[in-house]
């Protein structure tokens, strides 16, 4: 499996523009996650969904991210309008089935994107 | 918070040396895991540690768990250069949450 991957792998924008970034999991996992990571803050849970559906979105900073899991191969987090302090790196990670219980098992990350907005 | 909190938040070692890192949390967890993340890279998965467990060992890691202290500490024996990167412990009650990380240098 090529594990997860994010694209694009760096984003430089103007404040106001729309921002896409998107994510594949590995095939068979069913939990997906969205991270961001400064360093100020460390890496900070936005949202996470389980079998395509967002279970816990509390982490989302304000109502101009928004995240979505049209399907099981496929994710895209969405900044719009993007501001400079959105400026970080974002990565998707999956994890898969938790068989017998909800303690989490290991997650396997992206790349990261690196968004720069100016 | 139930955020973990690595210490050192820096370490510097020689080749060759072991190197230990700890995280203590504030609640009860299901488990704690370590990540190691590569500058400008993803982060990894290490080990996991149920919180039912004291001890486990992966190669040359070494994590321990003493749930009555809240803390976890990680150790790297005989280190090499390779194994510079930033470090953290994740600690999972309902979902899992990272703590800031242990910047380790290992100079050659």
């Amino acid at each position: 499996d090529a594990g997860v991957i994010q694209s694009p792998r760096h984003e430089v924008t103007e404040m106001g523009q729309e921002v896409t970034l998107r994510c594949k999991p590995i095939s068979g996992h069913d939990y997906l996650f969205w991270y961001r990571q400064t360093m100020m803050r460390g890496l900070e849970l936005l949202i996470y969904f389980n079998n395509n559906v967002p279970i816990d979105d509390s982490g989302m900073p304000e109502d101009r991210f928004s995240a979505k899991m049209p399907n099981a191969s496929f994710s895209t987090l969405k900044i719009q309008p993007s501001e400079p302090r959105d400026s970080a790196v974002y990565f998707c990670a999956s994890s898969p089935p938790r068989l017998g219980g909800v303690s989490s098992y290991e997650q396997y990350f992206g790349p990261g994107t690196r968004l720069t907005v100016t | 918070s139930q955020q973990g909190e690595e210490d050192p938040q820096a370490l510097s070692i020689q080749e060759g040396e072991n190197a230990t890192m700890n995280c203590s949390y504030k609640t009860s967890i299901n488990n704690l895991q370590w990540y190691r993340q590569n500058s400008g890279r993803g982060l990894v998965h290490l080990i996991l540690i149920r919180s039912n467990e004291r001890e486990k060992h992966s190669g040359r890691l070494r994590v321990t768990l003493d749930t009555s202290k809240k803390s976890s500490s990680l150790l790297i024996t005989a280190s090499r250069a390779a194994d510079t990167a930033s470090y953290f412990c994740a600690t999972d009650a309902e979902k899992l949450v990272f703590g800031k990380g242990t910047k380790l240098t290992v100079n050659p």
